[in-house]
């Protein structure tokens, strides 16, 4: 079966340090892979996405990046946070097709930038 | 384009009590799959259910109902009998198959409170 495993599940930093996230997956080839950002109370916003290895879209300008090194690694950075770039951070795969197909979502990790 | 509307931002209710929650999608596809996805305190998200747009059967699993209605293109969620441990933030989502479906557009969410 498939899993995904995503850390740290929590992490404080200082502002204009720099951040690396990682995300695995396991049991599945060639997946799509995500990271998402949700504020306190708020809906999910798309960071990043990528459909294949060094393949990256970003859909919000930001101090943020993102890379795909493996296919089943996906690694969210910054190299100086902001205050702003607190919030709950979470990974997801899916599979290209068939469309059906959902997103599974790793545990999360939640940031606070002080 | 696309987009998906939980008009209902929270909602709290007694526990027994039945609840929906809706879910109104805008899609230009003529083909694309919805979803429904359960956040609860812990934070990760559950993926519950998915429906394809040509298939507007209605679906029942236990205390969990789902109502697809193309020409209104809605997609709501029932619970029946509403349990403590249903409170959640429930969250619609939908995949249209423009850019070969890589993206998913998820709704803003509804916060579900079930009283004891």
């Amino acid at each position: 079966s498939q899993t995904i495993h995503q850390w740290p599940a929590t992490l404080v930093q200082p502002v204009g340090s720099p951040l690396s996230l990682e995300c695995t997956v396991e049991g599945t080839s060639n997946p799509n892979l995500y990271w998402y950002r949700q504020a306190a109370g708020r809906g999910l916003q798309l960071l990043f996405y990528s459909v294949g290895i060094g393949q990256i879209s970003s859909e919000v300008p930001q101090n943020l990046s993102a890379s795909r090194p493996q296919d089943r690694q996906f690694i969210l950075s910054s190299k100086k946070l902001l205050l702003s770039d607190s919030g709950f951070y979470l990974c997801a795969w899916g599979q290209a097709i068939p469309y059906n197909s959902p997103l599974h979502f790793g545990n999360g990790t939640r940031l606070t930038v002080t | 384009a696309q987009k998906v509307t939980q008009a209902q931002t929270e909602i709290s209710v007694v526990e027994k009590e039945d609840v929906t929650l809706d879910c109104v999608y805008e899609t230009r596809d003529t083909t694309y799959y919805l979803f429904w996805y359960k956040q609860p305190p812990s934070g990760e998200l559950v993926f519950l259910i998915r429906r394809n747009s040509f298939d507007e059967q209605n679906e029942i699993s236990g205390r969990y109902s789902w109502n697809f209605q193309k020409s209104t293109s809605s997609f709501n969620f029932t619970i029946t009998a509403s349990q403590v441990v249903d409170s959640a933030v429930y969250f619609c989502a939908l995949r249209p198959i423009t850019d070969y479906g890589q993206n998913f557009v998820f709704g803003p969410g509804t916060r579900l409170s079930v009283l004891p």
